[in-house]
């Protein structure tokens, strides 16, 4: 059973370009999420898509975009980049476990794309 | 707004010691935290959880404390092992995971 994939792995672009990174869930995930991890930093929620749709999202300007297609795979969007971009972007596919009070969303990451803005 | 903290960016410990590793968080509706360890390259990987429900949760070297009146949680590696080395991250659930900024271990043999 594959994990979660992501491509590319690396990616270096121009500011106010505009770029697309992809995920693919672990194998019956249908709930995706990406993160930022900035250098020094922990991973930063930026949104999650269950069911095609934006579920969750953090506190991120509305360059960054997603998309969840029918086989639960993932685009993340950011246009008009800034070299404040310039980061590792995980993506995490996810399901819950368990059941009632003890239920609780197990996510599984990739290893990420680095992006660098330049 | 830094919800989840870890104030220890590194921590150096002998081989067969014990790690522990340190955790703050702000928000009181925290149900559900993790601990994921990280290896250059690599996403992070699950390492062990606990709910707010109860106060230490124990997987083989790896033990988790939750103390819910000091916002704080902290994990134990006993005995720690050079293949431990790597960076770990504290992480809240609410209705979304914040992740605190991470400890790299390294374990020395």
């Amino acid at each position: 059973d594959a994990g979660v994939t992501q491509s590319p792995t690396h990616l270096i672009k121009t500011r106010g370009q505009q770029v697309t990174l992809r995920c693919s869930p672990k194998s019956g995930h249908d709930t995706v999420s990406w993160y930022q991890q900035a250098l020094g930093q922990g991973p930063q929620f930026i949104f999650q898509y269950y069911e095609e749709e934006e579920r969750q999202r953090g506190n991120f300007p509305d360059r960054f975009s997603g998309h969840q297609f029918p086989n639960y795979s993932s685009e993340l969007n950011v246009n008009a980049l800034l070299l404040g971009d310039s980061a590792l972007y995980l993506c995490a596919s996810s399901l819950y476990l368990g059941s009632g009070r003890t239920r609780v969303l197990r996510q599984y990451f990739g290893p990420g794309t680095r992006l660098t803005v330049t | 707004d830094q919800q989840v903290k870890q104030n220890s960016p590194s921590l150096s410990v002998q081989e067969g010691r014990i790690s522990i590793l340190n955790c703050d968080y702000t928000n009181s509706m925290f149900d559900y935290f993790l601990w994921y360890k990280k290896y250059p390259a690599e996403g992070p990987t699950f390492l062990i959880s606990i709910s707010s429900i109860k106060d230490k949760n124990e997987d083989g070297r790896f033990t988790v404390f939750l103390n819910k009146s000091a916002k704080h949680l902290s994990l134990h590696i006993v005995p720690s092992q050079p293949g431990d080395s790597a960076v770990y991250f504290c992480a809240a659930s609410g209705n979304q995971f914040y992740f605190g900024t991470g400890t790299s271990l390294t374990v020395i043999p």
